[in-house]
């Protein structure tokens, strides 16, 4: 049974830097099968795929176009965790936030961590 | 990137009926395509793998096919509990996208 704990500030202000992390039990960041995701959801957006972190015999990662010039995702191999770096929020910004394991599609997420960027 | 249309963006049908969800992908994705649904304040589960693999614990009454550009999720007699919204998903190449959704009511 693979479990993801997020964690992270839910408030920010304009110009700030998102920062989550989630936490894996139940499998390893280092898995050569599985991959490592972020998603977020707004009413005004839907569902969109932020980017992914995975490991096959080196490490890669893919961001989407919307946030690729300000996005970073990280594995943390000694915690096994990865986390999220988004640069320069913007209310545009504000959604619920989730990771999840993607194993032939998108099986595990995290709870949701709903991050509002207001002044 | 691909873009995903989903249609129709909302639905209403009766217990019992047969429901048909199509996606379409802006170009071919050959089989890569997941199914998702979503209830509120939950974050969505897998129901169906590479356009028609039915995911553990999921009902048969969904079914998925197609492939390339088209593809179709069907819910063969509807219930109560399939009142959610659904979403579509392609895996062919990074970045993944998403279909806009369709929400399905029971009336």
């Amino acid at each position: 049974q693979v479990q993801l704990q997020q964690s992270g500030p839910g408030l920010l202000k304009p110009s700030q830097t998102l920062s989550l992390t989630c936490a894996i039990s139940g499998d390893s960041v280092s898995s050569n099968s599985a991959a490592w995701n972020w998603i977020r959801q707004s009413p005004s957006r839907g569902l969109e795929w932020l980017g992914r972190t995975y490991y096959r015999s080196e490490w890669h990662s893919d961001y989407a176009t919307s946030v690729k010039s300000r996005i970073i995702i990280n594995p943390d191999t000694s915690r096994n965790q990865f986390s999220l770096q988004l640069n320069s929020v913007t209310p545009e910004d504000t959604a619920v936030y989730y990771c999840v394991r993607d194993m032939n599609g998108f099986r595990d997420w995290g709870q949701g961590t709903l991050v509002t960027v207001s002044s | 990137d691909i873009q995903m249309t989903q249609s129709p963006s909302s639905l209403s049908a009766s217990v019992g009926d047969r429901v048909t969800i199509t996606c379409r992908a802006s170009q071919t994705i050959s089989n890569y395509l997941n199914w998702y649904h979503q209830k509120p304040g939950r974050a969505p589960k897998l129901l169906l793998f590479a356009a028609s693999s039915l995911q553990g614990g999921v009902p048969s009454r969904f079914s998925g096919s197609g492939s390339g550009t088209d593809f179709t999720l069907t819910i063969s007699g509807l219930q109560p509990e399939d009142s959610a919204t659904y979403y579509c998903q392609q895996f062919y190449t990074a970045p993944l996208t998403f279909g806009g959704g369709t929400k399905v009511e029971i009336k």
